[in-house]
């Protein structure tokens, strides 16, 4: 079954360090990895996703994320925490198709706090 | 434009009424969701309307009613709810379902039933 597991309840970061949110995955067949934010009483916002080709993504607001197939891994990153991306972030892969939809599987968040 | 617009933002009901939420959206998707989020939790699908006609029910009770007017509008009928139905209602828009395509959120609706 397609999983993504997000070990961290919570990443404490200062600003302008590097950021790291990690998420791993178990799928059959080809991943769609994707990541959204999730500010304050918001819906989700995208912010990049994997199919195939170049191991590092990039994505909005200076985001990129990196696939690792041998460590199934699809961790996000940013060179210099804002105080701003305090936020709440999602990993997601598409689930095998069912009922003519690949549904997204959420893993369970993390909450990233940048002190200033 | 990749706005999904959705309202109202804040809706409190009693137990007894019947309330509807909208979500709009102008993108050209043709596949359109419904999922409900509890505090700090990852939102949980719904229904998916692919193409105007429902495609997935995830078992949801049949206080909820889901209806899809047309390629750009989403309803959500609300009736006799209970307390532990409240949570943010997300509405979000996509191509069509297979593969590799990002779904678009909206900001929600905050649902409180008293």
């Amino acid at each position: 079954a397609q999983s993504v597991a997000q070990p961290e309840d919570q990443v404490n970061v200062a600003e302008g360090n590097p950021l790291t949110v990690k998420c791993t995955y178990s799928v059959s067949g080809n991943p769609y990895l994707f990541w959204y934010v999730q500010y304050p009483n918001r819906g989700l916002q995208f912010l990049l996703k994997y199919i195939t080709g170049d191991n590092l993504v990039k994505g909005s607001y200076g985001f990129e994320a990196e696939f690792n197939k041998s460590q199934t891994s699809f961790h996000l990153k940013k060179p210099s925490a804002l105080v701003s991306d305090s936020a709440l972030y999602f990993c997601a892969v598409r689930g095998p198709l069912s009922g003519g939809y690949n549904k997204l599987i959420f893993g369970a968040g993390t909450r990233l706090a940048v002190h200033p | 434009d990749t706005e999904v617009t959705q309202t109202p933002k804040h809706l409190v009901m009693g137990m007894t009424n019947k309330k509807s939420l909208k979500c709009e959206q102008h993108m050209g998707h043709r596949a359109m969701y419904w999922y409900k989020q509890k505090a700090k939790k990852p939102p949980e699908l719904m229904f998916v309307y692919s193409y105007e006609k429902l495609s997935i029910n995830e078992s949801v009770p049949s206080r909820f009613s889901p209806e899809c007017p047309n390629s750009s509008l989403l309803n959500l009928h609300l009736h006799a709810l209970q307390p532990e139905d409240s949570a943010l209602y997300l509405c979000a828009s996509s191509q069509p379902l297979q593969g590799a395509t990002e779904a678009f959120f909206g900001q929600g609706t905050r649902l409180t039933v008293v």
